[in-house]
């Protein structure tokens, strides 16, 4: 098993640029979750989905879209992108969503210029 | 890969001795804790966890205390390896009755001395 995927695993926007971050899991989990993780703050919930077909914000949502594409995939798109939103993205996934122990993909490094 | 904050933390221990990782909690409610692992270019990697109704747990070479009186949480390595060198974070899940809330804290960087 892959355990969960995130595609790129770095990427570099300018101001206002658009694109969506890529995750899927294979672990046959319910719930999965995005997260951002800057210096010296530990990771911050940006959206979750507590099982297909279902979204819910996180602590940061702000300028951000999700979507929950099957049991598989929960994708992170970033429609007008910001330097604030530099930072390492990482998807995780949990068997149910008060599941405790979560299971991280590698991260995404975003810059944005 | 991917790094984590350049200004966190850092305890460093020899090899073979005990580690002890502490960690400051923020909420009353929170009813559940949880330790990862975060080595360099990875995601976090779940170690161990505790019920708010538990004051220990222990795993293998870990031990988790829960003081909730201080709203504290420790992880203790035992014999120390340079394998647990990573930056290791607690998290908190509030309880509650709708949405899912769990507070990360910012970690305690590991460094193993062979």
């Amino acid at each position: 098993n892959a355990g969960v995927t995130q595609t790129p695993k770095f990427q570099v926007l300018k101001t206002g640029q658009s694109m969506t971050l890529q995750c899927a899991q294979d672990m046959n989990h319910n719930s999965m979750y995005w997260y951002r993780q800057d210096p010296g703050m530990g990771l911050r919930l940006i959206y979750y989905s507590a099982s297909e077909g279902t979204t819910d914000k996180g602590e940061v949502p702000n300028g951000y879209n999700v979507s929950r594409l099957n049991k598989r995939e929960f994708s992170l798109r970033l429609e007008s992108a910001a330097p604030s939103q530099t930072s390492v993205y990482f998807c995780a996934s949990s068997e149910r969503t008060r599941s405790y122990e979560q299971y991280f993909g590698p991260g995404t490094r975003l810059t944005v210029t | 890969g991917e790094s984590v904050g350049l200004h966190l933390p850092t305890l460093s221990v020899q090899e073979g001795d005990n580690s002890i990782i502490n960690c400051a909690y923020s909420n009353s409610a929170s009813d559940y804790f949880i330790w990862y692992k975060q080595e360099s270019g990875k995601g976090p990697q779940f170690i161990i966890d505790i019920r708010s109704n538990m004051d220990k747990r222990q795993g293998q070479r870990v031990t988790v205390l829960l003081n909730k009186t201080v709203k504290h949480l420790s992880l203790q390595i035992a014999a120390t390896q340079p394998g647990d060198s990573a930056v290791y974070f607690c998290a908190e899940n509030i309880g509650n009755t709708g949405g899912f809330k769990t507070i990360f804290g910012a970690g305690t960087r590991l460094f193993v001395k062979a």
